[in-house]
């Protein structure tokens, strides 16, 4: 079976550019988070999407967004990049979004930013 | 509200002795809890989990975590360091009685082993 995969690993853009990271998530999931990794904040949790829908979203800007397909895939969209967006952006999917959900999330290797 | 505090950011240990990496939690809920390992340039591979069954949970590669409600703690243990696990270790704590479905991660542990 497949593990989360994230496209590109590597990417780098320069400052007020746009970016658009992929993830599919394992088969037969279909809940897809993302996070941030920087070495001062550690993980962040941007946003979760479910069935299509955003249904729960961390403290970042507007400029951070995001979307799901109906194959549950999703991509992640920054626009007008800072030098400060320079992270390791993290997916993960778990099968289901149950409320009282105990499952543990599956991550990819993630999609390494750079911005100059 | 919930958190997760990693009580320390570096542990060194030799190889062959035992791996304690501490962790302590506050939740509103009944908490399922989590370690994740990550290795360098790679994402977060799951450890074990908790979730209201037994309070000694086995992960993989020999690690096990014991829940303490009353110390509010879930320590990752292992008995007999090895070199390739040499990593940074997550400490994630998820509400299960919240109406919001999000992980909490700790600050993480980078754990060095020496020959």
């Amino acid at each position: 079976k497949a593990g989360v995969t994230q496209t590109p690993r590597y990417l780098i853009k320069t400052r007020g550019q746009q970016v658009t990271l992929s993830c599919s998530p394992i088969s037969g999931h279909r809940s897809v988070s993302w996070y941030q990794q920087t070495p001062g904040q550690g993980l962040q949790f941007l946003f979760e999407y479910f069935s299509e829908t955003q249904r729960n979203k961390g403290n970042f800007p507007g400029r951070f967004s995001g979307r799901q397909f109906s194959n549950s895939r999703s991509e992640m969209n920054v626009s007008t990049l800072e030098l400060g967006d320079s992270a390791l952006y993290l997916c993960a999917s778990s099968r289901d979004r149950e409320v009282y959900s105990n499952q543990p999330q599956h991550f990819g290797d993630g999609t390494r930013l750079s911005i100059l | 509200a919930q958190s997760v505090t990693q009580l320390d950011s570096h542990v060194s240990v030799s190889e062959g002795t035992p791996v304690l990496l501490r962790c302590n939690y506050s939740s509103s809920y009944s908490p399922s809890l989590f370690w994740y390992v990550q290795h360098p340039n790679k994402g977060l591979q799951l450890l074990l989990k908790y979730t209201s069954a037994a309070t000694l949970v086995k992960g993989i590669n020999g690690f096990e975590a014991e829940f303490k409600k009353s110390e509010t703690s879930f320590h990752l243990t292992k008995p007999s360091a090895h070199m390739s696990d040499a990593a940074e270790y997550f400490c994630v704590v998820s509400d299960s009685g919240g109406s919001n479905y999000k992980l909490t991660f700790g600050k993480g542990t980078l754990l060095t082993v020496n020959p």
